[in-house]
This record gives structure tokens, C-alpha cells and sequence, in this order.
């Protein structure tokens, strides 16, 4: 099983957009809409931003999106806030032998 | 509102048996439409999913660890088990219980555990 692949690291200035890309294979993200995306700021358990590739729980801002394109999911944050920065993580569904792989985390700077 | 709460030791030897439990409040953990999970984070790294169980008892545990994993349910006590055997330095991580629903996403987090495995 393995991991999706994230960059280590992205970043932006307040109000800019930035998106975050998560690959995987068509195994995981790309044969499944079960794409989630998860906030974790320092000493804080994660928190659920998007699920199901695009859409967001209840009390997340739309300012948080989702979209995929083949093997590759996206959580794009426009507007960006000091409060946005925080590593994310996406995971995936992998079906019912790897049930959900996780990728390895994008610190995201605000500047 | 539900809240998952992870409990047990903190330190545990090499080559033992690492034993948490997760309880559950706010919510039943008998519910058909979730999964109830463990997974971790070692320090300074990313996160690791470790397994499901469904309230049937239905078990779904990541290839890696599945040699040494078990995940039980006790819904008279609407809590979940998570054991881990022949631990060692690389287990070392806080370990968060959670929901999860049928495909993988993770609605509610515990707030997490750190495990240490150290002599």
C-alpha cells in the first residue's frame, strides 16, 4: 500500500489562491470519488475540509475546494488566511482489500 | 455532538504489546453506516492509516501492519480496542482513534495519544 504522493510544501500570500496536488494511482484516487482532505494545525488533530473529492462539512469555508482529474485530486484555498497555514493531508479510498491510503502532508505557508 | 476519546499507557517495551481503547460518546458505535478506526502519526511525520472494524466485527487492516494488528469492538461499552504486537522504536507515534465512513473519509478524531516504545 502505498503512500500518495503530496509536495512537501507550498505556500502564499494573504488573498492569494494555492493549490495543493495529491497523485496516486488508478487503484486509489483515480477510480474512486472518495477523495478527502484533512487540515492539521501543530499539536491538533486533523480536521475534515472536503470529502468525497468536493464536497465540504458543514461549517468549512468555501473558500476550501476540491476537484480531481484522472489520478490526481487538488484542494485548491483562495483568499488565504494566517489561519490556513497548517500541514494537509488527503487520503483516499482504495477499495476493499486496502480500505484507504493517506498521503504524506503539505505544509502550507502563509507569508 | 461525538467525541472519541483514546486511553491507555504511554510507554511501552520493545517486542510487547501495544493495547489502546477508544471510547465513544455522543453517538453509537452500533451505527450501520460507520467504521471505526485507528490511525497514527510518529513524530514529525505524516499520517498512517492502521485499520477499521465495522460494529458487526468486520475487520479491514493496512497490508503493512496486518501481521500484527487486532481491532475489536465492545458495543455494550460503545468502545474499540486497537493491539498492536511485537512493538518496536518505529511505533513510536500518537495514535488517534476516529470515524470513518464507508469509503475512507475520516469524520471525527479522538484527540490523540502519543506511544512511546522505549525500554
Amino acid at each position: 500500500q502505498s503512500a500518495l504522493t503530496q509536495p512537501p510544501s507550498a505556500s502564499g500570500s494573504p488573498g492569494q489562491s494555492v493549490t495543493i496536488s495529491c497523485t496516486g494511482t488508478s487503484s486509489d484516487v483515480g477510480g474512486y470519488n472518495y477523495v478527502s482532505w484533512y487540515q492539521q494545525h501543530p499539536g491538533k488533530a486533523p480536521k475534515l475540509m472536503i470529502y468525497e473529492v468536493r464536497k465540504r462539512p458543514s461549517g468549512v469555508p468555501d473558500r476550501f475546494s476540491g476537484s480531481k482529474s484522472g489520478n490526481t485530486a487538488s484542494l485548491t484555498v483562495s483568499g488565504l488566511q494566517a489561519e490556513d497555514e497548517a500541514d494537509y493531508y488527503c487520503n483516499s479510498y482504495a477499495g476493499s482489500d486496502n480500505f484507504v491510503v493517506f498521503g504524506g502532508g503539505t505544509k502550507l505557508t502563509v507569508l | 455532538q461525538l467525541q472519541l476519546q483514546e486511553s491507555g499507557p504511554g510507554l511501552v517495551k520493545p517486542s510487547e504489546t501495544l493495547s489502546l481503547t477508544c471510547t465513544v460518546s455522543g453517538g453509537s458505535i452500533s451505527s450501520n453506516r460507520d467504521y471505526w478506526g485507528w490511525i497514527r502519526q510518529p513524530p514529525g511525520k505524516g499520517l498512517e492509516w492502521i485499520g477499521n472494524i465495522y460494529y458487526s466485527g468486520s475487520t479491514y487492516y493496512n497490508p503493512s501492519l496486518k501481521s500484527r494488528v487486532s481491532i475489536s469492538v465492545d458495543t455494550s461499552k460503545n468502545q474499540f480496542s486497537l493491539k498492536l504486537s511485537s512493538v518496536t522504536a518505529a511505533d513510536t507515534a500518537v495514535y488517534y482513534c476516529a470515524r470513518l465512513g464507508s469509503h475512507g473519509g475520516v469524520s471525527y478524531w479522538g484527540q490523540g495519544t502519543l506511544v512511546t516504545v522505549s525500554s
